[in-house]
């Protein structure tokens, strides 16, 4: 089955500093990739997605490229803020059978300061 | 209600009671899945409904674990005999399409946090 490596955290950094949350992952065949992130209190929600090779997500200033060759999936961010404090976990999707599910990371938590 | 519902918030069972998980998903929303989450790591596959049916269960560590969802909408996972390192937060999510995470996004429940005890 697919498995992903994630960037392990806390990662600290002072606001509109550039983010970077390295994740790599091994799979069979061409999985779709995401981002979701989960909020102090909240429940996990999509961040973005990418579904084939090449493409980018973006959402709320954030990016990730989905790099077959290096099988990777590398969320960025320009300038962050203090709001953006969560844990952020990647997802490749996993064909099985009948069932499509996610192959989570165990997540980078990210504080920003002001 | 506008999200996916989990209830109990939080449960604390001694070892070897059993304990029962409700996730009430978004109205219409074709697959359902549980996640186990425990401290530090990631969420964890344990199993995928589609409508009524239970497509996956390969992610079930034990046969003390069952899950069920009889009409299709809310579902119930159940922990027999508690153990120990059963506790972790449980996850719940759900997915208008039935090809879930490609073409729907995964809606997740907040959370049940089981302690056992």
């Amino acid at each position: 089955g697919n498995s992903v490596t994630q960037m392990e955290g806390p990662v600290t950094l002072s606001e509109e500093a550039f983010l970077t949350i390295n994740c790599t992952y091994t799979a069979t065949g061409y999985p779709s990739l995401f981002w979701y992130v989960q909020y102090p209190g909240e429940g996990l929600q999509l961040l973005l997605k990418a579904t084939k090779a090449d493409d980018k997500g973006s959402n709320k200033g954030f990016e990730a490229t989905y790099r077959k060759e290096t099988t990777s999936f590398h969320l960025e961010k320009g300038s962050v803020q203090v709001s953006d404090s969560a844990v952020y976990f990647c997802a490749p999707s996993n064909y099985g059978g009948a069932t499509n599910k996610l192959i989570f990371g165990t997540g980078t938590l990210l504080a920003v300061q002001p | 209600g506008a999200g996916v519902s989990q209830s109990p918030r939080y449960k604390v069972a001694k070892r070897g009671q059993d304990v029962a998980l409700r996730c009430d998903p978004i109205s219409g929303h074709v697959s359902l899945f549980w996640y186990q989450q425990a401290l530090g790591q990631g969420p964890e596959f344990l199993t995928y409904f589609q409508n009524e049916a239970q497509l996956d269960k390969s992610g079930l560590p034990s046969d003390r674990f069952f899950a069920e969802r009889p009409e299709g909408s809310v579902s119930t996972l159940k922990i027999q005999r508690t153990q120990q390192e059963d506790s972790a937060v449980y996850l719940c999510a759900s997915s208008l399409d039935r090809r879930a995470t490609d073409y729907s996004p995964l809606h997740f429940g907040n959370g049940t946090r089981l302690t056992v005890t």
